[in-house]
């Protein structure tokens, strides 16, 4: 049972640069998130999807787009990167609702803009 | 508005030795509290959370939390703490109604002294 998936783990982007992140969970789960990791800020919600078809922005959703391909795919793009955008991207999915509200995390995926 | 508070942003504690993580939450209700831990390189996995009930909840890998209402507190403990415990603790809190949309603490990172 692979989870939650997130491609790529590493990424060195020039600022301008276009770059798509992928996030994919097998646990039929109807929410996915996507948050940004910095030191010393803990997770900032960047994008949610509260089931297929909707999405909404978070706490930061500046300079970033997503899209709800399908119930267990959510991508996050980045048009044009700027090295603000430099962190590490968790993408994370659970069961709203009736559910436990427990977030299942994939691995990250560290991305440096230079 | 809504914040959560982790006074500790790095705690040393020896191997053997009991373990208090702090984490103050500022929400006029009661909301549901969760503790994640993140090892190294790696996405964060629910060590226990609290929705209603009894105040002291029991997680994985030994850990406890013990709710506070009238200090707004939701401290994580462990009698003895093991070198595998290294790792940044994070408090987070989803208020009633949000569909758990978490709110972050910063995080504590625990280093273990042999």
């Amino acid at each position: 049972n692979a989870g939650v998936t997130q491609t790529p783990k590493f990424q060195v982007l020039k600022t301008g640069q276009s770059m798509t992140l992928q996030c994919a969970q097998d646990m039929n789960h109807n929410s996915m998130y996507w948050y940004r990791q910095d030191p010393g800020m803990g997770l900032r919600l960047i994008y949610y999807s509260a089931s297929e078809g909707t999405t909404d922005k978070g706490e930061v959703p500046n300079g970033y787009n997503v899209s709800r391909l399908n119930k267990r795919e959510f991508s996050l793009r980045l048009e044009s990167a700027a090295p603000s955008q430099t962190s590490v991207y968790f993408c994370a999915s659970s069961e709203p609702g009736g559910g436990t509200g427990e977030l299942f995390f994939g691995e990250g995926s560290r991305l440096t803009v230079l | 508005a809504q914040s959560v508070t982790q006074p500790d942003i790095h705690i040393t504690v020896s191997e053997g030795a009991s373990l208090e993580l702090r984490c103050n939450y500022s929400y006029g209700a009661t909301p549901y509290l969760f503790w994640y831990v993140q090892s190294p390189g790696q996405g964060l996995q629910l060590l226990l959370k609290y929705f209603s009930g009894d105040t002291l909840v029991q997680g994985i890998k030994g850990f406890e939390a013990e709710f506070k209402r009238s200090q707004s507190s939701f401290n994580l403990r462990k009698p003895s703490v093991h070198w595998s415990d290294a790792a940044e603790y994070f408090c987070a809190v989803a208020p009633e109604g949000s569909n758990y949309q978490l709110i972050w603490g910063a995080g504590t990172k625990l280093i273990i002294k042999p």
